[in-house]
């Protein structure tokens, strides 16, 4: 079984403070997407890395993908009530149909 | 970017009854599409793969007979829960890939409340 380890479950911080999720597995993906959820709402694709190391920054959320492509991280820096949502890493295998293997999910709630 | 229309965004039922949900790419061709089931505060877990023109493939521990795709076109799959039950209930979202690339994008999801 292929998994995808993302930790914490759950995040509860104050506004300002900066945060990291991340997302592990012992399995190799060609590219690894990160959304965001709101309650009721389908996922929201957030970004997408696809090379090994590479670095993507989207205002104040800054993801990473491995140098092995295993893993991933995504950093918030000064989190804001506007930020809280669930937090979902999603793994792409190649020969997969383009079915994406998914964390968890981080359940952050920033409060002001 | 892509759009993918799922509806209706909720829907409650009796007991025994049926319920279709229809997932539309509304841009571009999806060749595949994907059905997953949500529990509150959980991630999305994958119930089949609907692939155009053909059956759909199931994970393990879902029911065919119970959550009916159809994959008719390359723009519409439908998931139809037969005889629904209260255990049915839960957030129904769909996703659709178009041909060539691994993103995936994300229908707006349907509450199903089963009494």
């Amino acid at each position: 079984t292929q998994l995808l380890e993302q930790s914490p479950q759950f995040l509860s911080i104050q506004e300002g403070e900066n945060l990291t999720v991340y997302c592990n597995s012992s399995s190799v993906f060609s590219s690894l997407q990160w959304y965001r959820q709101e309650p009721g709402e389908g996922p929201v694709l957030l970004v997408t890395v696809v090379t090994g190391g590479e670095v993507k920054k989207l205002k104040r959320l800054t993801f990473q993908f491995g140098d092995a492509r295993k893993d991933s991280s995504l950093h918030i820096t000064a989190a804001q009530p506007g930020d809280t949502g669930l937090y979902l890493c999603a793994g792409a295998q190649r020969g997969s149909q383009g079915n994406l293997i998914f964390g968890k999910g981080t359940k952050l709630s920033v409060k002001p | 970017g892509a759009v993918v229309s799922q509806h209706p965004s909720r829907v409650i039922c009796k007991s025994g009854t049926s319920v279709k949900i229809e997932c539309r790419s509304l841009d571009f061709q999806a060749t595949t599409m994907f059905w997953y089931r949500q529990f509150p505060k959980q991630s999305l877990m994958l119930m089949a793969t609907s692939n155009e023109g053909s059956k759909a493939t199931y994970e393990q521990g879902v029911e065919k007979d119970k959550f009916l795709i159809n994959h008719a076109s390359l723009t519409l799959s439908t998931l139809t829960v037969t005889s629904a039950h209260p255990e049915d209930s839960s957030f129904y979202i769909c996703s659709a890939r178009g041909q060539t690339d691994e993103k995936l994008f994300f229908g707006s999801g349907t509450q199903l409340s089963v009494l």
